[in-house]
């Protein structure tokens, strides 16, 4: 069974913590993900990776900073956290192999992580 | 990537089917359409993608019209456990890494 795994499912920090978000995947997937979920608003991308090392900003990069040092491993990392990234955090994983969706690099299927939810006091 | 429109939320008793309609008249002819849910407390799950045929898989139908423009999800015989907030996305095969959330249809199954 595929999985994507994130450290914590709670996570109460103070304002002004570095805090540190980490998602491990088991499929060898090429691309990773961070999004972050809050009503009303629906998912939206922080950060993505299509290859170790390799990260591009997605459309709330601002306040955040990724490492993505193992194809396995992708973490989030709030350098210095504030009460309005209080927030459900999830990260995906998809490959990028021909697969379903046909092509060289292109996007298939996410799967998805169970999600951090961080709160900032 | 083009965008989607998709009711805000519907309801449906169990043991009926469920039909959730997607809107993306903007579509391209290079576009996928996927669906995904998310019940809460999870992370989303992906359910059924397809290009311009009809696709069946054992969660869900996929129906796409003729012109592309609209799709319609289908759970044949919903239960309480397809409570969930449903999305539809249309991305290109080839293309960007960056899938596109909406804000989805909250699907609500009554006893």
């Amino acid at each position: 069974d595929v999985k994507v795994t994130q450290s914590s499912r709670y996570l109460v920090k103070r304002t002004g913590e570095k805090v540190f978000l980490e998602c491990v995947q088991d499929m060898d997937h090429e691309n990773m993900f961070w999004y972050r979920q809050d009503p009303g608003l629906g998912l939206r991308l922080i950060y993505f990776s299509y290859d170790v090392k390799m990260k591009e900003k997605g459309d709330i990069p601002e306040g955040y900073s990724v490492s993505r040092e193992k194809k396995e491993r992708f973490s989030l990392i709030l350098e210095s956290a504030s009460t309005n990234q209080t927030s459900m955090y999830l990260c995906a994983s998809s490959s990028a192999s021909p697969g379903l969706a046909g092509g060289p690099g292109s996007y298939n299927e996410q799967f998805f992580g169970p999600g951090t939810r961080l709160t900032v006091l | 990537d083009a965008k989607t429109t998709q009711p805000t939320s519907m309801d449906c008793a169990e043991g009926r089917a469920a039909n959730l309609p997607c809107n993306h008249s903007t579509i391209s002819g290079n576009e996928y359409v996927y669906w995904y849910r998310q019940i809460h407390s999870q992370g989303p799950q992906y359910i059924i993608h397809g290009l311009k045929n009809n696709e069946t898989n054992e969660m869900a139908s996929l129906i796409i019209t003729e012109d592309r423009k609209s799709s319609t999800l289908i759970l044949p015989h919903a239960t309480l456990r397809d409570t969930a907030v449903y999305y539809c996305i249309v991305r290109v095969a080839g293309g960007s890494y960056i899938p596109t959330f909406g804000r989805g249809t909250s699907l609500i199954v009554h006893p």
